[in-house]
C-alpha cells in the first residue's frame, strides 16, 4: 500500500496570507489527524477527522481549520498567517476505530515558512 | 510539554551499546506509544503499550511502563548507526487527548 502523502512538501508564505495543506491517507484508512511541530512547542495535536467529521480537537485557535472529503483525503487551512505558524505540519492516518488506541502512520510533512 | 517530559534530551553512544530513554507523564493514560523521527521527516510508530501492560518487546526494542510512577522507558539494544534519530513518547489519556513528549535525540556513533 502507498503511504501517507502530503502536498506540498515546502511552502513559503507571508504574514496575513492563508494556506491550505493536503493529506492523502493510506488506502482504507478513515481517520486523518494533523500535528504541528515547532522547535519551541514540540509536537502538538491539531485535530482529527473521521468520516468527514471532526472527531477530536487540540488547543489551537480558530485560524486553524480542516476538513475531510468522502475519499478520506483531508485538507488543513491556516488563515491570517503569523510568524509563529512556521512549522512542520504532519498528517497521520489510521484505520480509525479508535485513533489514539491504534497505530498512526505519518506522512513526511509539509514545512511551512512564514515571512 | 502539556503531558510529559523525556530524558535525557540528548544521548550519544557507540554502535553496539544499549540506549535507554525515559518518558514521564502527568495524567492517567489509556496507552503510551513510542515514535522515531529522522531529521525533519515524519514519525514512525515503534510500539504501543497499554495501561494494563508492564513490558513489551519488539525486535531490539523493549518498553516498560510504570503507571504508579507515571513513567515509561524505551531500551534499544545493540544500537546501530541507523538508529540515530529523535525518539518521542506519546500518551493517549482517558479524555481522548493525545500528547507528545519533548523527545530524546539519539546519536549512535559508528
Amino acid at each position: 500500500k502507498a503511504g501517507v502523502t502530503q502536498t506540498p512538501r515546502y511552502l513559503i508564505k507571508t504574514r496575513g496570507q492563508q494556506v491550505t495543506l493536503s493529506c492523502s491517507p493510506i488506502s482504507g484508512h478513515r481517520s486523518v489527524s494533523w500535528y504541528q511541530q515547532t522547535p519551541g512547542q514540540g509536537l502538538q495535536f491539531l485535530f482529527e477527522y473521521f468520516s468527514e467529521t471532526q472527531r477530536n480537537k487540540g488547543n489551537f485557535p480558530g485560524r486553524f481549520s480542516g476538513r475531510q472529503f468522502s475519499n478520506s483525503r483531508s485538507e488543513m487551512n491556516v488563515s491570517t498567517l503569523e510568524l509563529g505558524d512556521s512549522a512542520l505540519y504532519l498528517c497521520a492516518s489510521s484505520a480509525g476505530t479508535d485513533t489514539f488506541q491504534e497505530t498512526q502512520y505519518f506522512g513526511p510533512g509539509t514545512r511551512l515558512l512564514v515571512l | 510539554s502539556q503531558q510529559g517530559e523525556e530524558d535525557p534530551q540528548a544521548l550519544s553512544i557507540q554502535e553496539g551499546e544499549n540506549a535507554t530513554m525515559n518518558c514521564s507523564y502527568k495524567t492517567s493514560i489509556n496507552n503510551l506509544q513510542w515514535y522515531r523521527q529522522n531529521s525533519g521527516r515524519g514519525l514512525v510508530h515503534l510500539i504501543l503499550i497499554r495501561s494494563n501492560e508492564r513490558e513489551k518487546h519488539s525486535g531490539r526494542l523493549r518498553v516498560t511502563l510504570d503507571t504508579s510512577k507515571k513513567s515509561s522507558s524505551l531500551l534499544i539494544t545493540a544500537s546501530r548507526a541507523a538508529d540515530t534519530a529523535s525518539y518521542f513518547c506519546a500518551t493517549a489519556n482517558t479524555g481522548n487527548q493525545f500528547y507528545f513528549g519533548t523527545g530524546t535525540s539519539l546519536t549512535v556513533i559508528p
